[in-house]
């Protein structure tokens, strides 16, 4: 299975300020189409799952421009621009380039 | 508005078994895949089983594979998990999520969850 790993695991920031969470995956995601199937996911507490980015760079309807998904190959990158209070929770990279579909461990973003 | 709902978890003994459902509305049913991913009490999300939108597909991961079942009723709009001889590993919320247009995988949309406690 490829083997997807985020960093940081946690993640502390100032509201307004930027923050990014790194996703690498054991294997080049990039599938035979021309996509790459990297997802992101934001789990507030108490909440379901909520997909913010699909095929890397794709923002879901209603998700604020503040959240963009970058990356290459192996490489990935979830930036949350201007970090407000509903921020917080715990984010999940996810591929399904490959299967099974794998997850990465979860970062948690709280508010200094 | 798309909804999912499950419902069926609780707590039974390890090697027991409990039958897990999803209720959708709000969107094609049968136009779409639908999966179980599941996330064990403070720990992350783990994909679990899939089937395509006319059943012709099924899929699970090694570690439910032989025990449980995945299963779809398109003129219900429901979808359904089978677990047999649960173990203690198997504790966790078990959530329905969607496919997209794309890709069976999308989990575009996520039900509620409902916990299963194995335990004696």
């Amino acid at each position: 299975d490829v083997v997807v790993t985020q960093s940081p695991l946690s993640l502390p920031v100032t509201l307004g300020q930027s923050a990014s969470i790194s996703c690498r995956s054991s294997q080049s995601l990039l599938y035979s189409d021309g996509n790459t199937y990297l997802s992101w996911f934001q789990q507030r507490p108490g909440q379901s799952p909520r997909r913010l980015i699909y095929r890397l760079s794709n923002r879901d309807s209603g998700v604020p421009d503040r959240f963009s998904g970058s990356g290459s190959g192996t490489d990935f990158t979830l930036k949350i621009s201007r970090v407000e209070a509903e921020d917080v929770g715990v984010y999940y990279c996810m591929q399904n380039t490959h299967w099974p579909p794998t997850f990465g461990q979860g970062t948690k973003v709280e508010i200094k | 508005e798309v909804q999912l709902s499950e419902s069926g978890g609780g707590l039974v003994q390890p090697g027991g078994s409990l039958r897990l459902s999803c209720a959708a509305s709000g969107f094609s049913f049968i136009s779409y895949a639908m999966n179980w991913v599941r996330q064990a009490p403070g720990k992350g999300l783990e994909w679990v089983s899939i089937i395509t939108d006319n059943g012709d597909t099924i899929k699970y991961a090694d570690s439910v594979k032989g025990r449980f079942t995945i299963s779809r009723d398109n003129s219900k709009n429901t979808l359904s998990l089978q677990m047999n001889d649960l173990r203690a590993d198997d504790t966790a919320v078990y959530y329905c999520a969607k496919g997209d247009s794309i890709t069976w995988y999308g989990f575009d949309q996520w039900g509620q969850g409902t916990l299963v406690t194995v335990s004696s």
